[in-house]
């Protein structure tokens, strides 16, 4: 089943600005993920956060974690045309298994 | 380095078919590994996972069954297709044994029953 729920489902911003996309979950966590997925393609990760981290940085995209609200956040800074693609989250709960959102469709117009 | 291959690509099958997809992954041993399913326009569903040979865990009752013959091989079957079981169809594979490990992700086959 699924664990989490993105939003927005779409969003549609002009390259050079930033996107921010939003993870609510259900249930306590070890980690969650973010993932990007291009169309017809298979996902990719993108950054780890454990449930006792707060923040974190990689390149351009950074995360936020919230566990007292169970929910997380991605910021992309900067877009670019080429980060036009699907984003994911997905919960880790016991390290087996994983379960992931609706997805946010990141759309950035050149 | 690790890789992940996935096949086939695409398959337009009739319902009431058999159906065999395969996983495998190279570069690594006693990896978890995953089969998802995505309908179109929507999120990840997960339908099987596995932590070692011949050892499967069902997330949802349905038409579909998996096995892992070997240690780096995953296959995803069904004995009759249905018009459902349409979708995108995503192997994966993880660290085994830790707890903050990333999913990797095939290219996905693409499945059509008609």
């Amino acid at each position: 089943s699924q664990q989490g729920e993105e939003d927005p489902q779409a969003l549609s911003i002009q390259e050079g600005e930033n996107a921010t996309m939003n993870c609510s979950y259900k249930t306590s966590i070890n980690n969650l993920q973010w993932y990007r997925q291009n169309s017809g393609r298979g996902l990719v990760h993108l950054i780890l956060i454990r449930s006792n981290e707060r923040e974190k940085h990689s390149g351009r995209l950074r995360v936020t974690l919230d566990t007292s609200k169970k929910s997380s956040s991605l910021l992309i800074t900067a877009s670019r045309a080429a980060d036009t693609a699907s984003y994911f989250c997905a919960t880790d709960n016991t390290g087996n298994q994983f379960y992931f959102g609706t997805g946010t469709s990141l759309t950035v117009i050149p | 380095s690790q890789t992940i291959h996935q096949w086939p690509a695409t398959l337009v099958q009739p319902v009431g078919s058999p159906l065999s997809l395969e996983c495998t992954v190279e570069g690594t041993s006693n990896p978890n590994l995953y089969w998802y399913r995505q309908a179109a326009g929507r999120g990840l569903q997960l339908l099987f996972y596995s932590v070692g040979i011949g050892q499967i865990s069902s997330e949802v009752p349905q038409n579909l069954s998996a096995s892992r013959p070997q240690d780096r091989q995953f296959i995803l079957s069904s004995k009759k297709l249905l018009l459902s079981d349409s979708g995108f169809y995503l192997c994966a594979w993880t660290v085994g044994a830790s707890n903050n490990s990333p999913l990797h992700f095939g290219n996905g086959t693409r499945l059509t029953v008609t």
